[in-house]
């Protein structure tokens, strides 16, 4: 069974760069897509963006200014980077895996359990 | 991009009861769209992609229909532990986007 877990720094001061990390066990990072989805409080779900084992991947339009995202293969692990933060990029934080159907479209299979970010000086 | 909108909001609705929350999206998306449930605390859970195919060890309790803009999440009797957030997504455009959530509650 496939289980993500995100971690890093739970506050972070506006301006600064928010970054998480994201440890993938029971399956490997290869061959896959992985990506970030985030929750502000009351609010919707956004994605943020995927990437491969391979480094290829794209993000939202609306954060691609600001997001960096990476992987580390040998670790089994997949980074988020989100710049210039501001206290509207507190949200929920939560890592995926993507998977295609049979179309060959990505949709994500598994998800991570979320981890609390908040943007604060 | 795509706005998916989901009904109801919320629901309340008893053990053994049948129920149905409806998707809609903005514009055609074939049948790209996942259904996930979440419970608080909990790691979201995929339930259905392409519409209609059930994730593995998803029990044949949950069912999703719909082609193009309009789709469905059925559970056909409702069970204590299927008291959860329901959300549909759309992977057919760019970015992938959310529905807003159907909170199933008990009555």
């Amino acid at each position: 069974q496939v289980q993500l877990q995100e971690s890093g720094r739970g506050l972070v001061k506006p301006s600064e760069t928010l970054s998480l990390t994201c440890t993938v066990s029971g399956g490997s990072i290869n061959s896959y897509y992985w990506s970030w989805i985030r929750q502000p409080a009351g609010k919707g779900l956004e994605w943020i963006g995927r990437i491969n084992s391979s480094g290829n991947g794209n993000s939202n339009p609306s954060l691609r200014s600001r997001v960096t995202m990476s992987v580390d293969t040998p670790n089994n692990q997949f980074s988020l980077k989100l710049s210039s933060v501001t206290a509207a990029d507190t949200a929920v934080y939560y890592c995926a895996r993507e998977y295609y159907d049979s179309s060959g479209y990505l949709y994500v299979d598994y998800w991570g359990q979320g981890t609390l970010v908040i943007v604060s000086s | 991009d795509i706005q998916m909108t989901q009904s109801p909001s919320s629901l309340s609705a008893s053990v053994g009861d049948r129920v149905t929350i409806t998707c809609r999206a903005s514009q055609g998306i074939n049948n790209h769209l996942a259904w996930f449930q979440h419970k608080p605390g909990k790691v979201p859970k995929s339930l259905i992609y392409a519409a209609s195919s059930l994730q593995s060890g998803v029990p044949s309790k949950f069912s999703g229909s719909g082609s193009g803009t309009d789709f469905t999440l059925t559970i056909s009797s409702l069970q204590p532990e299927d008291f959860a957030t329901y959300y549909c997504q759309q992977y057919f455009g760019y970015p992938v986007t959310f529905g807003g959530g159907t909170k199933v509650e008990i009555k």
